[in-house]
């Protein structure tokens, strides 16, 4: 199993510019969220899904979508990139449920000039 | 609202040194707590959870114990080596809702041969 998968792992943009940041998983886990790690800030979540179809705003919502076609697969898209954005992104999944862990992607490091 | 509160670092510490990394949360109901660590360019990963008061999570010689009265999960381990380096995050999911996950700031501990 590929666990959680994220691409690209690293990532320069102009601000102003749109991207789709890519993250899937292979076990089939029905809880998928975006998380962005900052100095002294700790995981902060962006948005989450329940399951296919169904997402949620999590602590900083603004500027970025997603969206949960499949099971599988949580792309976050960054509409209208803004320095603010510069952070190291992760994306997890787990089984859901309040005992469950969750399993991280290795990240990917966006950079927005 | 639901938040976790951790000690801030780094924590230096010298091999076969007891380790203590604390952690206080606030929750409504019934939270599961968590503790993950992060090893430098990865992805975050379980060392140990706690789903009830009382309950002590344990993994790789660390332990947490889960206290309602005090709402704290402090991370001990007896004697810390080299490997032990990396940052470490103390976690909630909400049971309330939709499940959430709510991370610390994170606490770097560097431990010196």
């Amino acid at each position: 199993n590929a666990g959680v998968t994220q691409t690209p792992k690293f990532q320069v943009l102009k601000t102003g510019q749109s991207m789709t940041l890519q993250c899937a998983q292979d076990m089939n886990h029905e809880y998928m969220s975006w998380y962005r790690q900052d100095p002294g800030m700790g995981l902060r979540l962006i948005h989450y899904s329940v399951g296919a179809g169904i997402t949620d705003q999590g602590e900083v919502p603004n500027g970025y979508n997603v969206s949960r076609s499949t099971t599988e697969d949580f792309p976050l898209r960054l509409l209208s990139a803004a320095p603010s954005q510069t952070s190291v992104y992760f994306c997890a999944s787990g089984a859901g449920g309040p005992y469950n862990e969750q399993f991280f992607g290795p990240g990917t490091r966006l950079t927005v000039l | 609202g639901n938040s976790v509160t951790q000690m801030e670092g780094p924590v230096t510490l010298s091999e076969e040194a007891f380790l203590t990394i604390n952690c206080t949360y606030t929750a409504t109901g019934y939270p599961s707590l968590f503790w993950y660590v992060q090893y430098p360019g990865e992805g975050l990963q379980l060392l140990l959870k706690a789903t009830k008061a009382d309950d002590k999570g344990s993994n790789k010689g660390f332990e947490a114990t889960y206290r309602k009265e005090t709402t704290s999960f402090h991370l001990e381990k007896g004697s810390v080596q080299v490997s032990d380096s990396a940052v470490y995050f103390c976690a909630l999911i909400t049971t309330s809702g939709t499940y959430k996950y709510i991370f610390g700031t994170g606490t770097r501990l560097k431990v010196l041969a």
